[in-house]
């Protein structure tokens, strides 16, 4: 079945970057957009930003203009978030989610720890 | 760009009907009929429940329904049932051209 198969937890410092993975499979690849959605511990869901991977055009949210960047890479049906400057606030589950308006089908979830 | 106001909590007997709001404004929620919901079980990725202010995508239960009027979109649950109990959000389209969550629900069965 169509899938997103999330890269492994991550452990960082304060002021590092982080660069998730979500590898589409069993779908073509460029149909959907792909959004990014963060939970912080205990916390609501929240937006950061998606990726047209026809064009590579992206939208980031306000909050995370200049620290945020979504890329792809056709070869391998991958889609890639990299946050920057990491502050303990940035400790959450990052999901990658597909589709346009509405996500129908969500990874699983990458944790990122942000710890001294 | 503001989180969508969703109540924090909701409940009701099983059997029991209840509603979910989701209030934003004429920039998000009133303006466009791209408002979504989701279903989040403790642990586990959302679930789309509700695309398009009202299309429940195959394999929903028909007893999620959702509508809108004015800035505030709703999501219903008829017939509530034990395995409905689980965190709901709302999402928007906005005129940012970007999208915002609602503020989250949690939904228990008495």
């Amino acid at each position: 079945q169509v899938q997103l198969v999330q890269s492994g937890a991550e452990v960082k410092k304060p002021g590092a970057s982080v660069k998730v993975s979500c590898k589409a499979s069993r779908y073509t690849f460029t149909i959907n957009y792909m959004h990014w959605v963060r939970q912080a511990p205990g916390q609501g869901l929240e937006w950061m930003g998606l990726i047209n991977p026809n064009t590579g055009n992206t939208k980031y949210a306000q909050k995370f203009q200049g620290r945020v960047t979504m890329t792809t890479d056709t070869s391998t049906s991958t889609f890639y978030m990299d946050l920057s400057s990491l502050r303990y606030e940035d400790t959450a589950v990052y999901y990658c989610a597909r589709g346009a308006d509405a996500s129908d089908i969500w990874g699983l979830g990458t944790v990122v720890s942000v710890s001294p | 760009q503001s989180a969508l106001t969703q109540p924090a909590s909701v409940s009701g007997s099983p059997g029991q009907s209840i509603t979910i709001s989701c209030t934003g404004t004429s920039s998000d929620v009133g303006g466009y009929n791209y408002v979504s919901w989701y279903q989040q079980e403790p642990g586990k990725a959302p679930k789309l429940m509700i695309s398009e202010v009202s299309i429940r995508p195959s394999g929903v239960s028909h007893r999620f329904s959702g509508s809108k009027s004015g800035n505030t979109a709703s999501l219903t649950i008829s017939g509530l049932q034990a395995e409905d109990e689980a965190d709901y959000y709302c999402c928007s389209y906005t005129s940012s051209n970007t999208y915002v969550f609602g503020t989250g629900t949690k939904v228990t069965v008495l």
